[in-house]
């Protein structure tokens, strides 16, 4: 079974500094996708950034972006010029080829500091 | 073009009842699937729908089920409720075809549903 380990369950960062959050998985097969969601208080898990595991080049969204590192089956997002709307839980996530449904990681919790 | 959309958003039942919780997906969207999100076990993955049909399954009792309309709506059921089963449920729709990130996921505002 896939698996997804997010190691940070907390992380605070300046307002306008950047913070890059970690995520690594486990998986035997070649084709899958990952994903980064944020859920705000509101509790709305919300579309980041997604990634296709063939490709080699790291996938950018304005101020979001991911180091995709796939022999070390690594993925993490770097955010840029952090906001205060950026505070959240953020979820990384996997899906295999097969669509069994997402693998979701236990969650970093992103604190934003005026 | 309107987002997923859960209905009702809170619900409080009492143990051994059954609830039936909706989901209107994306227009054009032929997949749903259900996500259980529970502060121990985290996020897990119930069962996805695509044309009416149960695709995918998670590891969760017979209690859980679901169903989908032919208009991709898709309602979830859970029999005898248990206080564990307290949780927010949440929805995600998406094309539904095969392989690619045409296949993203994207949720509802979840229903909260706490068991007494």
């Amino acid at each position: 079974a896939q698996t997804v380990t997010q190691s940070q369950p907390e992380m605070s960062v300046q307002e306008a500094e950047t913070v890059t959050l970690s995520c690594t998985y486990d998986t035997s097969e070649s084709d899958y996708y990952l994903f980064w969601y944020k859920q705000p208080p509101s509790r709305q898990m919300i579309l980041v950034i997604r990634q296709e595991a063939y490709k080699q080049q790291n996938a950018t969204e304005n101020r979001f972006s991911v180091n995709f590192q796939k022999a070390a089956k690594s993925f993490s997002l770097k955010i840029s010029d952090s906001q205060l709307g950026d505070a959240a839980m953020y979820f990384c996530a996997y899906i295999g080829g097969g669509a069994d449904g997402l693998t979701f990681g236990k969650g970093t919790h992103l604190i934003i500091q005026p | 073009k309107a987002g997923v959309t859960q209905t009702p958003r809170y619900l409080i039942k009492t143990r051994g009842q059954q609830v039936t919780l909706s989901c209107s997906p994306i227009s054009g969207h032929r997949s749903v699937s259900w996500y259980q999100q529970t502060p121990g076990q985290g996020l897990q993955f119930l069962f996805e729908y695509f044309s009416e049909t149960q695709r995918n399954k998670g590891n969760f009792p017979g209690r859980f089920s679901g169903r989908q309309f032919s208009n991709s709506r898709s309602e979830m059921n859970v029999s005898t409720l248990e206080l564990g089963d307290s949780a927010l449920y949440l929805c995600a729709s998406s094309l539904g075809l095969a392989g690619g990130l045409v296949n993203t996921q994207y949720f509802g505002p979840g229903t909260r549903l706490t068991v007494l």
